[in-house]
């Protein structure tokens, strides 16, 4: 089974800095999906970012961007120029690879408990 | 719809009822997964579907709980005598190859 560990429950920096946000997680899969998801007080996850493990270039969303060391089996989620409106939960998630389009089950997707990151004007 | 719809949006209910919740998953996507997310906390996996196959039912806290999907279309989630450590959010997703998206959730809150 897969495990995705977030361990720092809560983090907090000032507007316009830059901050990270670490997950780990542990498979014995080759290849295989990350994603990082938004979860403001409004509830609606929101996709952020997503990685395929095949390949080596980090994604970048605009502000958002990873460092995706494969070998390490880590997945950092850096916000560039933190606005007010970052400060949310932040959920790191594995995908096993599609099978005829499965996303795999309780096996399959696993989430990180999430990071609430707070954004101070 | 463009997204994945569920309703009610909230839902109040006494305890002892029973409540079912419904999801829309974008059309063409063949998984579809329903999680528990109590608050402050992260999401915990109910069930899963995947086309036609059996369902992933591992996370079902107890047989009061039950999920149905006909197909590739609407699921919906009931929740039979509700108990007050029911209140949560609900939230479905739904995937297809390695794309996975969110509905807004049904908040239940059991008085």
């Amino acid at each position: 089974a897969q495990t995705v560990t977030q361990s720092q429950p809560e983090m907090s920096v000032q507007e316009a800095e830059t901050v990270t946000l670490s997950c780990t997680y542990d498979t014995s899969e080759s290849n295989y999906y990350l994603f990082w998801y938004k979860q403001p007080p409004s509830r609606q996850m929101i996709l952020v970012i997503r990685q395929e493990a095949y390949k080596q270039q980090n994604a970048t969303e605009n502000r958002f961007s990873v460092n995706f060391q494969k070998a390490a089996k880590s997945f950092s989620l850096k916000i560039s120029d933190s606005q007010l409106g970052d400060t949310a939960m932040y959920f790191c998630a594995f995908m096993k690879p599609p099978i005829f389009y499965s996303g795999g089950g309780a096996d399959g997707l696993t989430f990180g408990k999430g990071t609430h990151l707070i954004i101070q004007p | 719809g463009a997204g994945v719809s569920q309703s009610p949006s909230n839902k109040v209910t006494e305890k002892g009822k029973d409540v079912e919740l419904r999801c829309d998953p974008i059309s063409g996507h063949t998984a579809l997964y329903w999680y528990r997310q109590r608050l402050g906390q992260g999401l915990e996996f109910l069930i899963y579907f995947q086309g036609n196959s059996a369902p992933d039912k591992s996370g079902l806290p107890s047989d009061r709980f039950s999920a149905e999907r006909t197909g590739e279309s609407v699921s919906t989630l009931t929740i039979q005598r509700t108990q007050q450590e029911d209140s949560a959010v609900y939230l479905c997703a739904s995937s297809v190859g390695g794309a996975l998206f969110f509905g807004s959730g049904t908040q239940l809150s059991v008085l």
